[in-house]
């Protein structure tokens, strides 16, 4: 079965400092995989995506990811952290639903990043 | 452009209560999902709508039913609620429903069973 490890529930990282969030997935075949933002209050808002091709995703907000297969890894990075990005990020594997083709996500539990001023 | 809308915001219920939350959306997507999303939990599947007219369980539907009431909205009902149903709700859409498909989020639905 498809699943999603968000190792790290809580980060704190000041503001200018990089930002790594790991995710390890478990999936059978080629997997989809998401990176999401819940700002408090928000929904969800997706932060970019990787089906295949360039093992390095850009995204928005200044974000990118990178998906090691060898490592079942698809984490998310950012340069400097601005105040603004303190937030929920949920990593996804997207896969098949009971058996056939549907679209359903499988997300991790989530890791919250405060930013320090 | 609305994207995804939910109703209510929030909501509080007596156990045993019941009621129906309300989503809709306004991109033409084929696809919708109802998810309920519990501290530490992360985001869990309780329904989808592939398409107009089909609707299906997903990873915990117990306690819940669902409405595909045309292409736009998609219900979900609590028929008699439990402390147990106590969570954030959010309903989502995408195209086509293919796992390569970004899936767009409402802002929520809070919800308390007392």
């Amino acid at each position: 079965a498809q699943s999603v490890t968000q190792p790290d529930i809580h980060i704190t990282v000041s503001e200018g400092a990089s930002l790594e969030l790991r995710c390890n997935y478990s999936y059978g075949a080629t997997p989809y995989l998401f990176w999401y933002v819940q700002s408090p209050g928000q929904g969800l808002q997706l932060l970019l995506k990787y089906f295949s091709g360039d093992t390095l995703v850009q995204g928005i907000k200044g974000f990118e990811a990178e998906f090691k297969r060898s490592q079942s890894s698809f984490n998310l990075r950012k340069p400097s952290v601005h105040w603004s990005d303190a937030a929920e990020y949920f990593c996804a594997v997207g896969g098949e639903l009971y058996g056939g083709s549907q679209g359903n996500l499988i997300f991790g539990k989530g890791t919250k990043l405060s930013v320090k001023p | 452009n609305a994207g995804v809308t939910q109703t209510p915001k929030f909501q509080v219920l007596k156990t045993g209560q019941s009621m129906t939350l309300q989503c809709a959306q306004d991109m033409n997507h084929n696809s919708m999902y109802w998810y309920r999303q519990d501290p530490g939990m992360g985001l869990r599947l309780i329904y989808y709508s592939a398409s107009e007219g089909t609707t299906d369980k997903g990873e915990v539907p117990n306690g819940y039913n669902v409405s595909r009431l045309n292409k736009r909205e998609f219900s979900l009902r609590l028929e008699s609620a439990a402390p147990s149903q106590t969570s954030v709700y959010f309903c989502a859409s995408s195209f086509s429903g293919r796992g390569t498909d970004t899936q767009y989020f409402g802002p929520g639905t809070r919800l308390t069973v007392l």
